[in-house]
């Protein structure tokens, strides 16, 4: 069964700051990884998808990175800003299975000092 | 706005009630997921389907039916409301396997 863990299980930082949140997976046979967003009370929003062929994903201030063989992946937030504040999942796809349901971390919680 | 919509946002149920919750996607996507999501346990799927007609179970299907009749509606059922079911619940949509997730607003769900 895949295991995803997510670590620290939150992080503060002061405004400005770059900073890496870190995932980690037990199995490496994975399809895809995606980064998400939540803020309290809110739904999940999609920052980033990465499919197993590939090694990173931009988007803006953000790059993720996919280790396959580590069973890890990095999200870097560069510049960080208060509006950055937010719980950020990750969440491995598996490369069997017929709906290749997403296994998600609990999380890291960022608060972004200003 | 194209995207994914659960009805209701907020109910409170009492114990041994039903209700169901409504996921609608207007992506044309093939593939729809039932989470929920509490404190310390992070997200765990409930119940899923590959398309029209079909549902599948997840991790953590007792207590929850579901069923898709129609492409666009994945609707998840509560036959007898548990304080146990006091969670969030998220609805997921993807075209492929090979796509992201879209996610809705979610429910938040108090069974008291």
């Amino acid at each position: 069964k895949q295991e995803v863990t997510q670590i620290p299980a939150a992080l503060s930082v002061p405004e400005g700051e770059n900073l890496v949140l870190n995932c980690s997976f037990t199995d490496s046979a994975i399809y895809n990884l995606q980064w998400f967003r939540q803020d309290p009370g809110k739904g999940l929003t999609s920052l980033l998808l990465i499919q197993s062929s590939q090694r990173e994903q931009t988007s803006g201030r953000l790059n993720a990175s996919l280790d396959k063989s580590s069973g890890r992946s990095t999200l870097y937030i560069a510049a960080s800003q208060p509006g950055d504040s937010a719980t950020y999942l990750c969440a491995v796809g598996p490369r069997s299975g017929s709906a290749r349901q997403l296994t998600f971390g609990s999380g890291t919680q960022l608060t972004v000092l200003p | 706005n194209a995207g994914v919509t659960q009805t209701p946002k907020f109910r409170v149920l009492k114990t041994g009630q039903s209700m169901t919750l409504l996921c609608a996607q207007d992506m044309n996507h093939e593939y729809m997921y039932w989470y929920r999501q509490d404190p310390g346990m992070g997200l765990r799927l409930i119940h899923y389907s590959v398309g029209e007609g079909t549902t599948a179970k997840g991790e953590v299907p007792d207590g929850y039916n579901v069923s898709r009749l129609k492409k666009q509606n994945f609707l998840l059922g509560l036959e007898s409301a548990a304080p146990s079911q006091t969670s969030v619940y998220f609805c997921a949509s993807r075209g492929t396997a090979a796509d992201g997730y879209t996610f809705g607003s979610g429910t938040r769900l108090t069974v008291v």
